[in-house]
């Protein structure tokens, strides 16, 4: 079945640092990708996604290229913030379109002043 | 837009007593997904509908959990009897394409 495995958390950071949560997938055929978060208190939010090999999702600074021969989908940003602490959830859906999402367990990021 | 509207936002019951969840999903959008969330895991699907027809329900307990979205619109989810590990996060979510979710019910199970 399909599954998705992420680097366990705490992340904690420094502001500014370098982020890199990895994330990787088990699925068959050609699924679409996402990175999913959840500030504290709050649902669920889409962060970026991506459907084919080699697409590149980013928004608000986070990027995740669709790396299909490592079945991969690692979430990066280059200086991160402390309104990004946050769970970070990566995400399957079955095929090229929308449908019922596998997720991985959630890595939480803490990021300091 | 408004988004996916949950109630309650908290709940606490005693096992074997039962409870029930509200979701008002956004307008317009015709799939509706129920997910448990467990402490520390990522959301678990429990049922889809499109419309008001069940597309998957494979993961719901069906000896316990009931679903059902009459006219296509709003859902509710209920648990009779709870047990204690049924203490989770339920989250409903909507969408045309992209999945938008509400903010969740949290339940305890005591």
């Amino acid at each position: 079945g399909n599954s998705v495995t992420q680097m366990e958390g705490p992340v904690t950071l420094s502001e500014e640092a370098f982020l890199t949560i990895n994330c990787t997938y088990t699925a068959t055929g050609y699924p679409s990708l996402f990175w999913y978060v959840q500030y504290p208190g709050e649902g669920l939010q889409l962060l970026l996604k991506a459907t084919k090999a080699d697409d590149k999702g980013s928004n608000k600074g986070f990027e995740a290229t669709y790396r299909k021969e490592t079945t991969s989908f690692h979430l990066e940003k280059g200086s991160v913030q402390v309104s990004d602490s946050a769970v970070y959830f990566c995400a399957l859906s079955a095929n090229s379109g929308y449908s019922t999402l596998t997720f991985g367990k959630g890595t939480m990021l803490l990021v300091s002043p | 837009e408004a988004g996916v509207a949950q109630s309650p936002r908290y709940k606490i019951i005693e096992k074997r007593q039962s409870v029930a969840f509200w979701c008002n999903p956004i307008s317009g959008h015709a799939t509706l997904y129920w997910y448990q969330q467990i402490l520390g895991q990522g959301p678990k699907l429990l049922i889809q509908f499109q419309n008001n027809g069940v597309v998957d329900d494979s993961q719901l307990p069906k000896d316990r959990f009931s679903a059902e979205r009459l006219k296509g619109v709003d859902s509710t989810l209920k648990i009779q009897p709870a047990k204690l590990e049924d203490s989770a996060v339920y989250l409903c979510a909507s969408s045309l394409n992209e999945q938008y979710f509400g903010p969740g019910t949290r339940l305890t199970v005591t």
